[in-house]
């Protein structure tokens, strides 16, 4: 299995403009997580779907945070428009079973940076 | 509601020293329990995962983490370490009973000083 894919890798773009993140889940699972890591906040849980539908998107930090999972195997997260406290690594998680308990599984990360 | 207590935000060990990185949780039902690590830019890779199987658990790169329900705790252990170990490492807690929602904690730095 290749994993949890994300694209793009790295992101660098200007304030007020609109980043789109991607993620691939691994095929089968039915839980998807969006993750934002900064070294001031740590690792904070931004929306998480099931079943292709938005359970508790209670992290996403504004309005200008968008997330859509509109097939099982395809998930976006969207910023419009874009501020350097943005600024982040964005992480993409699914989670399935493995020897009968339910595991998140991590993606590399969007390394995204806003001037 | 869950939470997960990792004591000392940065681990400093000499290589080929003990390696100890703490865990306690709070759970009112046996929770699962898991390691992650997270090597420099790179995302959380499952160290191992604690599933009610067995107490002590092995995991890879020669780390264990013993299940201890007295003390609610999950601590992370290898006998020696090794200069590739530098990473952060991140415990985190499931409970069945909210649906497997997982919940983080906020990470350990490890140094290896060699």
């Amino acid at each position: 299995d290749a994993g949890v894919i994300q694209s793009p890798r790295h992101e660098v773009t200007e304030m007020g403009q609109e980043v789109t993140l991607r993620c691939k889940p691994i095929s089968g699972h039915n839980s998807l997580f969006w993750y934002r890591q900064t070294m001031m906040r740590g690792l904070e849980l931004l929306i998480y779907f099931n079943n292709n539908v938005p359970i508790d998107d209670s992290g996403m930090p504004e309005d200008r945070f968008s997330a859509k999972m509109p097939n099982a195997s395809f998930s976006t997260l969207k910023i419009q428009p874009s501020e350097p406290r943005d600024s982040a690594v964005y992480f993409c998680a699914s989670r399935g079973t493995s020897s009968g308990v339910e595991t998140q599984y991590f993606g590399p990360g969007t390394r995204l940076l806003v001037l | 509601a869950q939470s997960v207590t990792q004591l000392g935000s940065h681990v400093s060990v000499s290589e080929g020293a003990l390696v100890l990185l703490r865990c306690n949780y709070s759970s009112s039902v046996p929770p699962y329990l898991f390691w992650y690590v997270q090597y420099p830019n790179q995302g959380l890779q499952l160290l191992l995962k604690y599933t009610s199987a067995a107490t002590l658990v092995k995991g890879i790169n020669g780390f264990e983490a013993e299940f201890k329900k007295s003390e609610t705790s999950f601590h992370l252990t290898k006998p020696s370490a090794h200069m590739s170990d530098a990473a952060e490492y991140f415990c985190a807690v499931s409970d069945p009973s909210t649906g497997n929602q997982f919940y983080f904690g906020t990470g350990t730095s490890l140094t290896v000083i060699p």
